[in-house]
């Protein structure tokens, strides 16, 4: 039974389109992140939520827009496709008082969107 | 402005040896730093972590190292298998925050 799932875990679409990626962990963890790695393979965070409230917005363009129904989901949607959207979209989960040192991220097995 | 380096994008190993991937930083608020390992096509897998009140943790054949005035830890593989045969990252976090930092890996190979 996947902890933290992704879908779809490949995407192809052209430029200009609008996709959407899910994310549902069933891990009961109550902080849902989402991560870009990029070609150069650098893992940079996009965006957090905890408790269905956005904690952390990291430079990101307009065009994406993360949406959180409820603990257990967070998705991804990006308007207008670009060809430098192309990378691997991590979806993790974490549990645990940020203070302490419980907060440890679990991943999803990840989502390659290729832009054409 | 990179604040966690892996300055290693690469390691070969051989078979039952130490493999030793290094990891620097450069916030000094960083209190919490994780080591993950990937494979292809795989997300990233928590190996083992290490608050900055430590200088080392160990769990199993997995041993963090932590030096807080040089701004660096390692994390030492013994004995080296085949199987750990990954891309390894370290992360770090800023107390009170839950934005982890991401190096840019070092990819290991272990050969049998």
């Amino acid at each position: 039974d996947t902890a933290v799932s992704q879908t779809p875990k490949y995407l192809v679409t052209q430029m200009g389109n609008d996709k959407s990626i899910k994310c549902e962990q069933n891990l009961g963890h109550d902080t849902m992140y989402w991560y870009k790695q990029d070609s150069k393979k650098f893992l940079k965070i996009m965006f957090s939520y905890n408790n269905k409230e956005l904690i952390i917005n990291e430079t990101v363009p307009n065009r994406f827009s993360p949406k959180s129904p409820d603990k257990a989901h967070l998705n991804l949607h990006i308007n207008s496709l670009e060809l430098g959207d192309s990378a691997v979209y991590f979806c993790a989960s974490s549990h645990g008082d940020r203070l302490s040192g419980a907060n440890v991220l679990t991943f999803g097995a990840g989502s390659r969107l290729t832009v054409l | 402005d990179q604040q966690v380096k892996q300055n290693s994008p690469s390691l070969s190993v051989q078979e039952g040896r130490i493999s030793i991937l290094n990891c620097d930083y450069t916030n000094s608020m960083f209190d919490y730093f994780l080591w993950y390992k990937k494979y292809p096509a795989e997300g990233p897998t928590f190996l083992i972590s290490i608050s900055s009140i430590k200088d080392k943790n160990e769990d199993g054949r997995f041993t963090v190292f932590l030096n807080k005035s040089a701004k660096h830890l390692s994390l030492h593989i013994v004995p080296s298998q085949p199987g750990d045969s990954a891309v390894y990252f370290c992360a770090a976090r800023a107390s009170g925050t839950y934005k982890y930092i991401f190096g840019t890996g070092t990819r290991l190979k272990v050969l049998a």
